[in-house]
């Protein structure tokens, strides 16, 4: 079982709808949780940090289930430009993260 | 100058040379990194150094060497590469305290091309 595992995709979605992605990870005592975007030929930047209650950031909102191991990012509203491969991220206590293989997202106009 | 910088920003080297790729935070983290991200794939860690010290190396090939001075710059030295090591070569740095990362700031990366 792969140590972060997202679903690829891709997910092909109209303008204006609502969109979510789940992720899951495989070590319980996991520290901290993140979501980062890449651009195309792009270096991925940092999306939302995800914290135990959840957390809000405009039209994103993610989510962390510690019990079921996974955490999830919504995005409302979905912009042409939120067209991207997201990738999830944890750190399972030590100095480097571990990413999934990210799920790519197409806004279709 | 802020943040994570990487030079050269594209780089196109025969499999004879030798090149080395730099990489500066100005963000005063304690980790640096180098990942390799091949086309359609997914990122690949090479090298993880702690305080200026290595503390992880994934098995790359010795023709890839790396090199940390100082806690603010990294480099990466490159010899006798194969056209399979034509990738987006990316560069981290991470606040690490007491076993929790903070996240990764990324440079821009190199994209090298090997001929």
């Amino acid at each position: 079982r792969k140590e972060v595992e997202q679903d690829p995709g891709p997910f092909n979605v109209p303008e204006g709808a609502t969109v979510a992605f789940n992720c899951t990870y495989s070590n319980s005592a996991s520290q901290s949780f993140f979501w980062y975007r890449q651009d195309c030929r792009k270096e991925p930047k940092l999306l939302m940090s995800v914290y135990s209650s959840g957390n809000e950031d405009g039209r994103f909102t993610a989510q962390l289930n510690r019990a079921s191991q996974y955490i999830s990012l919504l995005i409302r509203d979905s912009k042409l430009s939120d067209s991207a491969t997201y990738l999830c991220v944890v750190n399972f206590g030590n100095e480097k993260l571990t990413f999934g293989t990210g799920t790519r997202l197409t806004i279709i106009p | 100058e802020t943040g994570v910088t990487q030079t050269p920003r594209h780089l196109v080297m025969g499999m004879t040379n030798k090149k080395s790729l730099k990489c500066e935070q100005h963000l005063g983290h304690n980790a640096m990194y180098w990942y390799k991200q091949s086309a359609k794939k997914p990122l690949e860690l090479m090298f993880v150094y702690s305080l200026e010290e290595r503390v992880e190396n994934n098995s790359v090939p010795s023709r890839f060497s790396p090199e940390c001075p100082n806690s603010s710059h990294l480099f990466l030295h490159l010899h006798t590469l194969q056209p399979e090591d034509s990738a987006l070569y990316l560069c981290a740095s991470s606040q690490e305290w007491g076993g929790v990362n903070y996240g990764y700031t990324f440079g821009s990366g190199t994209r090298l091309t090997v001929v």
